[in-house]
């Protein structure tokens, strides 16, 4: 089936610096979605994205959709210690199912 | 608030006993999804409802888990003689949209489980 892989696993990185995170798959999306988790939380939506190529903005955050739509790349400029986290991309199948399936995650760490 | 609203938060149960989870999603959104999320790992999709039909269940779902959406508002997911591997986060999630695979997802806070 469908997979998502993110890349890195996990990061550290120091307050004040920009953070660049992808997400990749062997099949293609229609639709990538980022969101961010706190330990105990459920998932908050950061951006999403519906176009091949596109580039979108939420404050400090800039995610694109890949031209081959098989890969979505988040960036966060300036990082601040509440960026602490998973971030996680997902999207909807396109194998004939309703599910939407989630990547494995990037554990972003600042050090202040 | 009208996000999706999830309770209990918190459950602990012992070995053998059922639990059942409920499910608010928001109001205006027809699509209601439940996922199970482990220590490290991404959410892992369970079962969907479009209204109050169940359209889709993972085939890892046990026979020991059943969801409803009785007239396609909230949503329950029961967990019947519970087991130390069902400890987890519980997550469900609303969206609307006309289009089936498009849209954005909207979770709850979850309800994490605990078996002893």
């Amino acid at each position: 089936g469908q997979q998502l892989n993110q890349s890195p696993q996990s990061m550290f990185i120091q307050e004040g610096e920009d953070v660049s995170m992808n997400c990749t798959s062997s099949s293609i999306f229609n639709t990538w979605l980022w969101y961010k988790q706190d330990p105990g939380e459920g998932p908050v939506l950061l951006i999403a994205l519906y176009k091949a190529g596109e580039l979108t903005s939420n404050g400090r955050l800039t995610a694109q959709f890949g031209i081959t739509r098989k890969d979505s790349f988040l960036n966060i400029s300036a990082s601040i210690p509440s960026d602490v986290g998973i971030y996680f991309c997902a999207g909807p199948t396109t194998s004939g199912t309703y599910k939407y399936i989630f990547g494995t995650g990037t554990r972003l760490k600042v050090l202040a | 608030d009208t996000g999706v609203s999830q309770n209990p938060r918190h459950k602990i149960t012992k070995r053998g006993q059922n639990v059942t989870f409920r499910c608010d999603p928001i109001s205006e959104h027809n699509r209601l999804y439940w996922y199970r999320q482990t220590l490290g790992q991404g959410p892992e999709f369970l079962t969907y409802f479009q209204n109050e039909a169940q359209l889709e269940k993972s085939r890892l779902l046990s026979d020991r888990f059943s969801a409803e959406r009785p007239k396609g508002s909230f949503s329950t997911l029961e967990i019947q003689r519970t087991e130390q591997g069902d400890s987890a986060m519980y997550l469900c999630a609303s969206r609307a949209g006309v289009n089936v695979n498009t849209g954005e997802l909207f979770f709850g806070e979850g309800s994490r489980l605990t078996v002893l």
